[in-house]
């Protein structure tokens, strides 16, 4: 059963910069896993932050931004906000055609 | 703007079927994947599966064949129905466009109990 690893929880200061990342059991993450990472905040739907690896949504503030680090899918916020407190989750892409969420990461600003 | 909006029972008993329809406007659901995803509060996030607007369809394996998803383009509507549901199948249904996961309904709870 593959299983996408996420950090459990983050904290960040008001105004710095964190880096959320998404690892995959199977091995390392690549474009081909279409990494897609949301928001979620409580008792909201999650909302799509970042698609394919790097692509914005209309929605998606600048500070935002996708990437592959180290072999994990990765989601950096710069100059972060308050409002950015929120459960982030991961989701990627196998083959089979069937998609995997990771257990998501509760950040903290603080 | 398009908009999905779950709708079903929100009590559903243990054995029985699960029944959802998700109903798209602004929009039409001729075009895309078109998404049923979970979350409970045990095991967050969980996909269920797809239709795509051909009729093709895919699911998670762990559901081990008790989903199946269509599609009515004449009501624009998508449907899931998961079969010999239990306790571990009580969680908030969402329905979700894929063009890069744009669009989520607004989630519908499903509480499987007798």
């Amino acid at each position: 059963q593959t299983v996408v690893t996420q950090e459990p929880s983050l904290t960040v200061s008001p105004g710095g910069t964190v880096t959320l990342t998404c690892a995959s059991s199977t091995g390392a993450v690549s474009s081909g896993h279409y990494p897609n990472w949301f928001q979620q905040k409580p008792g909201q739907a999650p909302r799509t932050l970042i698609y394919s690896t790097n692509n914005k949504h209309s929605w998606t503030p600048a500070r935002f931004s996708g990437s592959l680090l180290g072999g994990k899918a990765a989601l950096t916020l710069s100059g972060v906000r308050p409002e950015d407190e929120a459960e982030y989750y991961c989701l990627l892409y196998y083959g089979g055609a069937h998609w995997v969420f990771g257990g998501g990461t509760r950040l903290t600003v603080l | 703007q398009v908009q999905l909006q779950e709708s079903g029972p929100g009590l559903v008993e243990p054995s029985e079927t699960l029944s959802l329809t998700c109903s798209v406007s602004g929009g039409s659901i001729s075009n895309y994947y078109w998404n049923w995803i979970r979350q409970t509060p045990g095991k967050g996030l969980e996909w269920i599966g797809y239709i795509h607007y051909t009729g093709s369809t895919k699911y998670n394996p762990s559901l081990k064949g008790r989903a199946s998803i269509s599609m009515d383009t004449s009501k624009n509507q998508f449907s899931l129905k998961l079969t010999s549901v239990t306790a571990a199948d009580t969680a908030v249904y969402y329905c979700v466009r894929d063009a890069g996961f744009d669009y989520w309904g607004q989630g519908i709870l499903v509480t499987v109990s007798s």
